[in-house]
């Protein structure tokens, strides 16, 4: 089936530690995106990439970092440089990006917990 | 930023009863689009209304969009408790980031 993947799931960090979430798309689409969810709010935009070996910041970059070497891959590191990291990661993809911008594929994402 | 803003923030209705949520925007618009998003799990597309459309309906769901107001809504009529979810609007700009933009959204209640 195709679809996108994310993993874990669940994850736990200590204060300090960098962990990476995992994004993995079959679609065979160029865009893929990063958002964060806290309880109760809308979508905020950590990160996008438009085409492979190139990325964007979105309004909430400090303290994350992503890399796109391959299409169907968008790891996510969030860093110990990220003050509150404790929420809710989805990530996206699209055919393509930009004003034209069709609809969003959405995994089914990622809570992290820092302890 | 969230360009969106929705309106309510939650609403609880029963079943049968019809639903209306809206959105208001800030910036100028390629298209607009609405998602749900059941509790825990990823967003899922509903429908996509482009800036030079007033109104689209995609089966029990009506979305109108007032360009002049920067404003849309969304109709879900004879709602089912399966419809309860949070909602969102997202915004596609017309010049500058390449990315939808999402709005604080709206949680539905439908009760049975």
């Amino acid at each position: 089936d195709g679809g996108i993947t994310q993993s874990p799931k669940y994850l736990f960090r200590k204060e300090g530690q960098n962990v990476t979430l995992s994004c993995e798309q079959n679609l065979n689409h160029d865009a893929m995106y990063w958002y964060r969810q806290d309880p109760g709010q809308g979508l905020r935009l950590i990160y996008y990439s438009q085409i492979v070996n190139d990325f964007q910041k979105g309004d909430i970059a400090e303290g994350y970092s992503v890399s796109r070497e391959k299409k169907e891959s968008f790891p996510l590191t969030v860093t110990s440089a990220q003050k509150n990291p404790t929420a809710f990661y989805l990530c996206a993809s699209s055919i393509a990006g930009g004003p034209d911008s069709g609809e969003l594929f959405f995994g089914e994402g990622s809570r992290l917990t820092v302890l | 930023s969230q360009q969106g803003e929705e309106d309510p923030q939650a609403l609880s209705i029963q079943e049968g009863e019809n639903a209306t949520m809206n959105c208001s925007y800030k910036t100028s618009i390629n298209n607009l689009q609405w998602y749900r998003q059941n509790s825990g799990r990823g967003l899922v597309h509903l429908i996509l209304i482009r800036s030079n459309e007033r109104e689209k309906h995609s089966g029990r769901l009506r979305v109108t969009l007032d360009t002049s107001k920067k404003s849309s809504s969304l109709l879900i009529t004879a709602s089912r408790a399966a419809d309860t979810a949070s909602y969102f609007c997202a915004t596609a700009p017309n010049t500058g980031r390449r990315a939808l933009t999402f709005g604080s959204g709206t949680r539905l209640q439908v009760q049975p």
